[in-house]
């Protein structure tokens, strides 16, 4: 079946640094994926569609210069949290559509920003 | 406002018993309906789909979907341990490719 490979699958950073999250179609070609944050005991909540070769969708409240998003290829996108906050903790996660097969979740990255 | 709506339980059955999952949504136009599972700290794994009206079955999971009821369920038989997780539906936005998910159910399957 299709595997998205995520990385890393945690992080600490200290404040006000910037970390860059990759997921990438291992064996599918994806021209859009998406980017999930999830808090405790909460559901995912839809960041951003990420469209090859153009610009990310952000979804309302969610701040494009703070979360950077770039898909240059068919088969890789990133997530950069810049400037990170102690607030920006949460899990990160992508997925990608591989048509027939639904949507395939990436491994998730667990951010602690101290 | 499109919602999907699950109850977040937990739901603990004992095992062996049949687990029955809920979720109601309000968009009309869903053509596709998706349910997932999360174990703790892991990210979402694809469970099956259902598009059409009526049940699908995989294995031990039945998926069962009423458009005018704008319901769908999903029923695992013989539940075990393992299958104690949060249990998510997932409703892509008609016209898109976006999904909407429910804030999940609890299921804890009792030894």
């Amino acid at each position: 079946g299709a595997v998205v490979s995520q990385h890393p699958s945690w992080v600490i950073c200290k404040s006000g640094t910037s970390v860059k999250i990759e997921c990438r179609s291992l064996d599918f070609q994806a021209t859009t994926m998406f980017w999930y944050r999830q808090f405790p005991k909460q559901s995912l909540m839809l960041m951003a569609t990420s469209n090859e070769g153009s610009k990310a969708t952000y979804e309302q409240g969610v701040e494009k210069d703070k979360f950077l998003i770039n898909h240059a290829s068919l088969t890789l996108s990133t997530l950069t949290v810049t400037s990170a906050h102690p607030e920006d903790s949460s899990f990160y996660i992508c997925s990608a559509r591989d048509y027939g097969q639904g949507y395939t979740f990436g491994s998730g990255t667990r951010l602690t920003v101290v | 406002q499109k919602e999907v709506e699950q109850n977040s339980g937990p739901l603990s059955v004992p095992e062996g018993a049949i687990a029955s999952l809920n979720c109601t949504y309000s968009d009309r136009g869903s053509q596709s309906f998706f349910w997932y599972r999360q174990y703790s700290g892991k990210s979402p794994e694809l469970i099956m789909f259902i598009y059409s009206n009526g049940d699908k079955e995989d294995g031990r999971f039945t998926a069962q979907l009423n458009k005018a009821s704008q319901y769908v369920s999903l029923l695992i038989r013989d539940s075990q341990p393992s299958d104690s997780a949060t249990y998510l539906c997932a409703v892509p936005t008609s016209g898109t490719y976006k999904y909407i998910f429910g804030t999940g159910t609890r299921l804890k399957v009792l030894a």
